[in-house]
């Protein structure tokens, strides 16, 4: 069955510190792949995605991610966390045979920032 | 900006009295989604419509309708909510294209009691 796992359900960190927020997803095949973020009773906001190419993808507020195809995952970084950055995070992944835009998502990562 | 604009915010409705949210977009894509969203879950996607087309994910309940009737605009017709159906519910656009990216609106709060 194809799935999307985020394992950290929770990730507390310090203001300034390295941040990293995996996911893995199983697919017959590479599926498209992105990253939202979701501040409290707000929608979600694309970070970055992944098509082809590049396997390491430059993102906005300073996020990148990179994509391992031989560990099936698209784990998403910041080297240097702001206050700002307390939020839910999700990882998401399209079906490479998808003509739309439908999207399965990861169950969430919770990031609380600590000053 | 464009955008993808959802009313209200916040909507409180009595347990099975019907109730519809709204969704209305900027961006002229051509696809259009309504995810529900349980508190500290995934978004989870009920249907989609392709232009007019419209296409119903097989677990959807059958409380929930959609009706688009135009291009910029799309609804939510929740039947006789209960109170398993209160979660925040996310209407998101894209255009057509593999891999293609949804934007989302900021999402209404059905609140039911």
């Amino acid at each position: 069955a194809q799935s999307v796992t985020q394992p950290d359900i929770h990730i507390t960190v310090s203001e300034g510190a390295s941040l990293e927020l995996r996911c893995n997803y199983s697919y017959g095949a590479t599926p498209y792949l992105f990253w939202y973020v979701q501040s409290p009773g707000q929608g979600l906001q694309l970070l970055l995605k992944y098509f082809s190419g590049d396997t390491l993808v430059q993102g906005i507020k300073g996020f990148e991610a990179e994509f391992k195809r031989s560990q099936s995952s698209f784990n998403l970084r910041k080297p240097s966390v702001h206050w700002s950055d307390a939020a839910e995070y999700f990882c998401a992944v399209g079906a490479p045979t998808d003509s739309w835009g439908k999207l399965q998502f990861g169950a969430g990562t919770q990031v609380v920032v600590t000053p | 900006d464009a955008m993808v604009i959802q009313n209200p915010r916040y909507q409180v409705t009595q347990f099975g009295k019907p109730v519809t949210l709204s969704c209305s977009q900027t961006l002229n894509h051509n696809v259009m989604y309504w995810y529900q969203q349980k508190s500290s879950q995934a978004p989870k996607l009920l249907f989609h419509y392709y232009d007019k087309d419209f296409n119903n994910e097989a677990d959807t309940p059958d409380n929930f309708q959609s009706r688009r009737p135009n291009t910029s605009f799309c609804f939510l017709d929740i039947r006789s909510p209960g109170l398993g159906d209160a979660a925040m519910y996310l209407c998101a656009t894209s255009r057509t294209g593999q891999g293609t990216e949804a934007f989302f609106g900021q999402g209404t709060r059905l609140t039911v009691v």
